[in-house]
């Protein structure tokens, strides 16, 4: 158990809608990162939220935006749903937005598997 | 801009043998961590081992050990008297130590498979 529950674990929507992805992060982390991992493939960074401001972004649209809330816990929305973006979500925890030689460990939570159709 | 690679996309190892999976990456940064995670079936990452750069001495827990090659820049994991329990897909991943965010650079990932 790492402390980093999502929700839903899995959906399904069609092409053009809007999805909402939860996530809450651990006790006393204030980081909160999504990634993107498509089938078969190793996860890509989204982006960062940092005592709710955006942190950091990678290399995705507009259309992926996040938020997150003053307990830091946080949400990932994506607009106008493509076939491409079916993939397991995941969402990272971590004590503060920095790397450091320890303390600062990155936990996992299970993913969402969103589908489109 | 920081690459990794995992060039063995499935491997396989008898219970209580020994495996080595590799992993290469590309980075001018000086300043960086090395990860490995492991990823069962119920999809969540899990820490496996932490490497930081600048540590000439390979990272190791309990059964999980690293071989750091700097100059190489090579980062495998070797995993002794394998277990069941050791089934999954493993990713190696690259943090820039210098960066704004503690984002992580995966590969692409090797599923091991323990047989009994």
């Amino acid at each position: 158990e790492t402390g980093v529950t999502q929700s839903p674990t899995h959906l399904i929507k069609t092409r053009g809608q809007q999805v909402t992805l939860r996530c809450s992060s651990q006790s006393g982390h204030n980081t909160v990162s999504w990634y993107q991992q498509a089938l078969g493939q190793g996860p890509q960074f989204i982006f960062q939220y940092y005592r709710e401001e955006e942190n950091g972004r990678g290399n995705f649209p507009p259309r992926f935006s996040g938020l997150q809330f003053p307990n830091y816990s946080s949400e990932l929305n994506v607009n106008a749903l493509e076939l491409d973006d079916s993939a397991l979500y995941l969402c990272a925890s971590s004590k503060d937005r920095l790397p450091s030689s320890s303390g600062n460990t990155i936990y996992f939570g299970e993913g969402s598997w969103l589908t489109v159709v | 801009a920081q690459t990794v690679t995992q060039s063995q996309p499935e491997m396989s190892v008898q219970e209580a043998e020994t495996v080595t999976l590799s992993c290469t990456y590309d980075t001018s940064e000086s300043n960086y961590y090395l990860f490995w995670y492991k990823q069962p079936p119920s999809r969540q990452m899990i820490l496996v081992i932490r490497q930081e750069a600048y540590k000439q001495q390979n990272a190791t827990e309990n059964r999980f050990s690293v071989n750091f090659q700097k100059a190489a820049k090579s980062f495998s994991l070797k995993i002794s008297d394998s277990q069941l329990g050791d089934t999954a897909m493993y990713f190696c991943a690259f943090m820039n130590g210098g960066g704004a965010t503690n984002k992580l650079i995966f590969g692409t990932g090797t599923l091991l498979a323990v047989q009994p």
